[in-house]
């Protein structure tokens, strides 16, 4: 069964410093990788999807990478504002399946 | 606008009762799914259809009932068989077979009088 690990759990950094966040999974046999924004009491809202194909994805100050072979894949977040405060979730489907198996999410501070 | 849509946004349920969370979407999707989230955990699947009609079981069905009568519409019914409800309710949305990613709606929170 997938399991996906999302380190650290909680995060503080000072507004202008660049992250990485981590994301791990147990089974290599994915089908595309997401991360997810969740603001507390909110829905959630796709930030970067990869395919199982692609090496990374770029959307503005965010840079998604995938390693498939050793079950990683990290965010980075660049130049850090407060509005980034938020927690972080990455997701897994799996090849041949319809579902997404979620990681605890990183919930990250950006202080001003 | 497209979106996904869920009502209530709070919902209280009595012992033994029955209460149905509305998911609506205008985007054309296939397919839809329901999760349920707690406190420091990872979403959880509880059911997905990928077309009108058809519904398959996640990892936490026991207790919940859905129906998919129109594409649409996924209504999810937290039964009395349900023993600890009390969560944070996501319905999401995405074309299937493309890879697309998945659309979310606001989340219903269900709580227990």
């Amino acid at each position: 069964k997938q399991e996906v690990t999302q380190i650290p759990a909680a995060l503080s950094v000072p507004e202008g410093e660049n992250l990485v966040l981590n994301c791990s999974f147990t089974d290599s046999a994915i089908y595309n990788l997401q991360w997810f924004r969740q603001d507390p009491g909110k829905g959630l809202t796709s930030l970067l999807l990869i395919q199982s194909s692609q090496r990374e994805q770029t959307s503005g100050r965010l840079n998604a990478s995938l390693d498939k072979s050793s079950g990683r894949s990290t965010l980075y977040i660049a130049a850090s504002q407060p509005g980034d405060s938020a927690t972080y979730l990455c997701a897994v489907r799996g090849a041949g399946s319809y579902q997404l198996t979620f990681g605890k999410g990183t919930k990250l501070s950006v202080i001003p | 606008d497209g979106g996904i849509t869920q009502s209530p946004k709070y919902l209280f349920r009595k012992e033994g009762q029955n209460v149905t969370l509305s998911c609506e979407q205008n985007l054309n999707h296939d397919a839809m799914y329901w999760y349920r989230q707690d406190p420091g955990q990872g979403l959880r699947l509880i059911y997905y259809s990928q077309i009108v009609n058809d519904f398959q079981k996640g990892d936490i069905a026991e207790g919940y009932s859905v129906s998919r009568e129109k594409k649409e519409s996924f209504p999810l019914t937290v039964t009395s068989a349900q023993k600890n409800p009390t969560a944070f309710y996501l319905c999401a949305s995405s074309i299937e077979g493309s890879g697309e990613t998945q659309y979310f709606g606001p989340g219903t929170r269900l709580l227990v009088l």
